[in-house]
């Protein structure tokens, strides 16, 4: 069964480094995912992307924030200068389009990151 | 602002006891409503969904109805096993304006079940 894969599964960093988190989704999918879920909160929305550019992100999605899909597989994240309140598991998502308008995502196990 | 709530866990129940995990929603348009598992060491998958008021979903048991006259999508199953064991989040999906319909999660609740 196709999966969204994400690595890796945990990161320990440094305040200030730069992490990038990737993730490769199911292969015939369009619209694309990045969530967090800092311990014991909320899952929280933090950017879209569909046609090779972000179409919604949220307000935790600031400048220190960047995704790319480089190639026609992989689907990442960058976080440009972590800081502490970045510690969170971060979920890749993605849905198949339009015609599939139910809002129904398929979610990786998502990318455990720890910033000292 | 959309909204989910759910109720605060941990749950924690004996096998083949009743579970319900409460969920109410805030919506300003006509969202679709799930159930999202995620069970110890494994990503989130959905459990069940409803895309329109009175629509009842359903999975491996669980059960939830959409009920729009008290914005609620409570989830049931009548008897649960040692294997539910899981944290469960309710989420909306709301498609107005250009929106695509980026989910709204509620908090999660952990469920543990006993033997």
């Amino acid at each position: 069964e196709p999966e969204v894969t994400q690595t890796p599964s945990h990161q320990v960093t440094q305040m200030g480094q730069e992490v990038i988190l990737r993730c490769v989704p199911i292969s015939n999918h369009l619209y694309f995912y990045w969530y967090r879920q800092i311990l014991g909160q909320k899952v929280e929305f933090l950017v879209s992307f569909y046609n090779n550019e972000i179409s919604e992100k949220s307000e935790i999605f600031d400048d220190q924030f960047s995704v790319e899909r480089p190639d026609g597989s992989n689907f990442t994240l960058k976080i440009r200068s972590t800081k502490l309140e970045d510690s969170a598991m971060y979920f890749c998502a993605s849905k198949i389009g339009v015609l599939e308008n139910t809002g129904e995502l398929f979610f990786g196990e998502g990318s455990r990151l720890t910033v000292l | 602002g959309n909204s989910v709530t759910q109720m605060e866990g941990p749950v924690t129940l004996s096998e083949e006891a009743f579970l319900t995990i409460n969920c109410t929603y805030t919506a300003t348009g006509y969202p679709s409503l799930f159930w999202y598992v995620q069970y110890p060491g494994e990503g989130l998958q959905l459990l069940l969904k409803a895309t329109k008021a009175d629509d009842k979903g359903s999975n491996k048991g669980f059960e939830a109805t959409y009920r729009k006259e008290t914005t609620s999508f409570h989830l049931e199953k009548g008897s649960v096993q040692v294997s539910d064991s899981a944290v469960y989040f309710c989420a909306l999906s709301e498609h107005y304006g250009g929106s695509q319909g980026n989910l709204i999660f509620g908090k999660g609740t952990k469920l543990s079940v006993k033997p």
